[in-house]
């Protein structure tokens, strides 16, 4: 019983494809986040959202869309993906804004 | 913008020492903070979260201190292990730090 998942695990695709990662969480949070781990480790906040609506978007290239059909559910959509876009990304769901954060696995995207 | 900073980036000790990562943050207005720690190529651990009406939080042999009037959190890991050897991160209100990673030696 995962409490935020994501899949895939690992994605491997060609420049310029678009490709999407899904997050779900069944903790019955409020907040769901988007982060993204480069190359050098560091995680830095993309998105935000608090029941269904968009809080934060830290000038994340339009080509990253998230959806938010749900509460628990966050998923990310990258439009013409570029070698830039390789890293790891985490998916994490919190109570409210000033809840602990719970983190997914997290989906290593590679773009070749 | 809240920017959080970590002291030291990398940390070598020898098992049984015990040992004080630091975390400052910019604006002291937090909601809370939270210390994870990042196996490679792992995911992240949660291991405390201090809110921000609290000053501390312990969890066995670790305990992590909340000075908001500083800008200051510090993780004290007591009689460290082989084992704890990680990369241990700061979260201060969505905005994370660059991380320590520890290597502790038998």
């Amino acid at each position: 019983d995962t409490a935020v998942s994501q899949t895939p695990k690992y994605l491997v695709t060609q420049m310029g494809n678009d490709k999407s990662i899904k997050c779900e969480q069944n903790l019955g949070h409020d907040t769901m986040y988007w982060y993204k781990q480069d190359s050098k480790k560091f995680l830095k906040i993309m998105f935000s959202y608090n029941n269904k609506e968009l809080i934060i978007n830290e000038t994340v290239p339009n080509r990253f869309s998230p959806k938010s059909p749900d509460k628990a559910h966050l998923n990310l959509h990258i439009n013409s993906l570029e070698l830039g876009d390789s890293a790891v990304y985490f998916c994490a769901s919190s109570q409210d804004l000033v809840g602990a954060e719970f983190f997914g696995p997290g989906t290593r995207l590679t773009v070749l | 913008k809240q920017e959080v900073t970590q002291i030291p980036a990398a940390l070598s000790v020898p098992e049984g020492e015990n040992l004080v990562l630091n975390c400052s943050f910019t604006d002291s207005a937090i909601y809370n903070l939270q210390w994870f720690r990042q196996d490679p190529g792992k995911g992240l651990t949660s291991l405390l979260l201090i809110q921000s009406s609290q000053r501390e939080q312990t969890s066995g042999r670790l305990n992590a201190s909340l000075d908001k009037s500083s800008g200051r959190s510090t993780l004290y890991i007591a009689a460290s292990q082989p084992g704890d050897s990680a990369t241990y991160l700061c979260l201060c209100d969505m905005r994370f730090g660059a991380g320590t990673r520890l290597t502790v030696k038998p």
